[in-house]
């Protein structure tokens, strides 16, 4: 399937600095999904970006496919100590179709 | 919540012996997928699920399998347990198969001893 890299692989931040976390392709990507895991939990959906450019946002989060549709960002302003936790993005559809394969994610930690 | 049950949630067992993991997803959803999650990793995806046939597989070892029942409600078989294989276990549901959303459970930590 095409795979996709996350970067980085961990972050750590003051509470109250910005945060922003890649995933990139080499191949164009049908459509980007992000979950986030915080620690002893389950994987929960954040957000599905579709379209080339697309930008959406939720409270703090910002969302971003890139104009080609290779790459894929999550940006969070002002990470708060809940922000805390592993962030993965998954190629869904395309030959990923059906697989739902996650990355290994990029781990945060936010110190207050 | 998810609306995805996951039963049993802890489960110890010896090397050698066999157990179920069982997964209802939510309602009306017909995928189901599993994961094992080892401490510190990723999530690996096992196989998929979709209205009761198998969709998509992915690294699970010989010794797992699972199936999807006619109430759409699945179960993970792992057998001739190893050390290795204590993990965090997860199954996730999703109305389609592919790229709708899929909900995850609250998983089974499998602990061989």
């Amino acid at each position: 399937g095409q795979q996709v890299m996350q970067i980085p692989q961990y972050q750590h931040v003051q509470e109250g600095e910005d945060f922003t976390t890649y995933c990139n392709s080499s191949t164009t990507l049908s459509n980007i999904q992000w979950y986030k895991q915080r620690p002893g939990g389950h994987p929960v959906f954040l957000i599905q970006l579709v379209k080339s450019g697309e930008v959406k946002k939720q409270k703090r989060l910002t969302f971003q496919f890139g104009e080609a549709k290779k790459n894929s960002s999550l940006h969070i302003t002002a990470t708060q100590t809940t922000d805390v936790g592993t962030y993965f993005c998954h190629n869904a559809g395309g030959t990923s179709y059906g697989k739902l394969t996650f990355g290994q994610g990029t781990i945060l930690t936010v110190h207050p | 919540d998810s609306g995805v049950t996951q039963t049993p949630k802890h489960l110890i067992t010896a090397t050698g012996q066999r157990v179920t993991l069982r997964c209802s997803p939510r309602s009306g959803d017909l995928s189901v997928y599993w994961y094992q999650q080892s401490l510190d990793q990723g999530l690996q995806f096992l196989i998929q699920y979709y209205n009761g046939e198998e969709r998509a597989k992915g690294n699970i070892l010989e010794r797992f399998s699972a199936q999807q029942f006619p109430d759409l409600h699945s179960e993970l078989n792992l057998s001739s347990l190893e050390l290795g294989d204590s993990a965090l276990y997860f199954c996730a549901s999703a109305a389609g198969s592919g790229s709708t959303e899929a909900f995850f459970g609250q998983g089974t930590r499998l602990t061989v001893v």
